[in-house]
């Protein structure tokens, strides 16, 4: 069954503590893998698309890597604006024209 | 900056009424998803359309329907509105390119309440 799975739930950091977020997937024929940051009360806006292993993104603190099973989404020098929910997205399996979503890792920055 | 607007941010209704979620966007896009948002249970999809009058049926369905009549609006429409239907509802719509599908471009949302 094709599935997308973010770890953690939640993550607590102060300001400037980096780390990085998981997105694991268990899709055949991976024609896409989707990041997207959604505030409270707002939609998702997209971050970042990452096609292939080994291919690597980056937006001011936000650099989304991808590897063949998973993928990070590291946060360096976290500011309190960088706390959203971030979820990932994938396109492919049995069925390329559908997008699976993971349920999201809320991201909470202490100033 | 591409836009999708839907037309409530909220809705109170009554068990079985009839109820409409109407979505715009204005990019031209090709396709457009509905989708509901619960906690822990992530995005999941209820149809999509990839073009005027043609859709497919996404994850969950059941108890729901959906109109394209024109290439910018996307309907999503609850027949008789039941309480387990009580969620955020989001639409979204992206390019018809295949590798740019995933980009989408969301709504802000509209969080319904059935009582």
């Amino acid at each position: 069954e094709d599935q997308v799975t973010q770890s953690p739930e939640a993550l607590r950091l102060q300001e400037g503590e980096s780390s990085s977020l998981n997105c694991s997937y268990t899709v055949s024929g991976l024609r896409g893998l989707f990041w997207y940051r959604q505030d409270p009360g707002k939609g998702p806006e997209f971050l970042f698309t990452l096609y292939s292993a080994g291919e690597e993104k980056e937006k001011e603190r936000l650099k989304a890597t991808l590897t063949k099973k998973e993928s990070f989404l590291h946060i360096t020098a976290p500011k309190p604006e960088d706390s959203a929910t971030y979820l990932c997205a994938v396109q492919g399996g049995s069925s390329a024209s559908k997008i699976i979503f993971g349920s999201g890792t809320r991201l909470s920055i202490r100033p | 900056d591409v836009k999708v607007t839907q037309s409530s941010r909220y809705l109170v209704k009554r068990t079985g009424e009839k109820v409409f979620l109407e979505c715009v966007q204005d990019m031209d896009h090709e396709n457009m998803f509905w989708y509901r948002q619960d906690p822990g249970l992530g995005l999941r999809l209820i149809y999509f359309s990839y073009d005027v009058k043609m859709k497919e049926k996404g994850d969950i369905p059941e108890g729901y329907s959906v109109s394209r009549e024109k290439k910018e609006r996307f309907s999503l429409i609850l027949e008789s509105a039941s309480t387990n239907q009580t969620s955020m509802y989001l639409c979204a719509s992206s390019p018809r390119t295949s590798g740019r599908r995933g980009i989408q471009y969301f709504g802000a949302g509209t969080r319904l309440s059935v009582l």
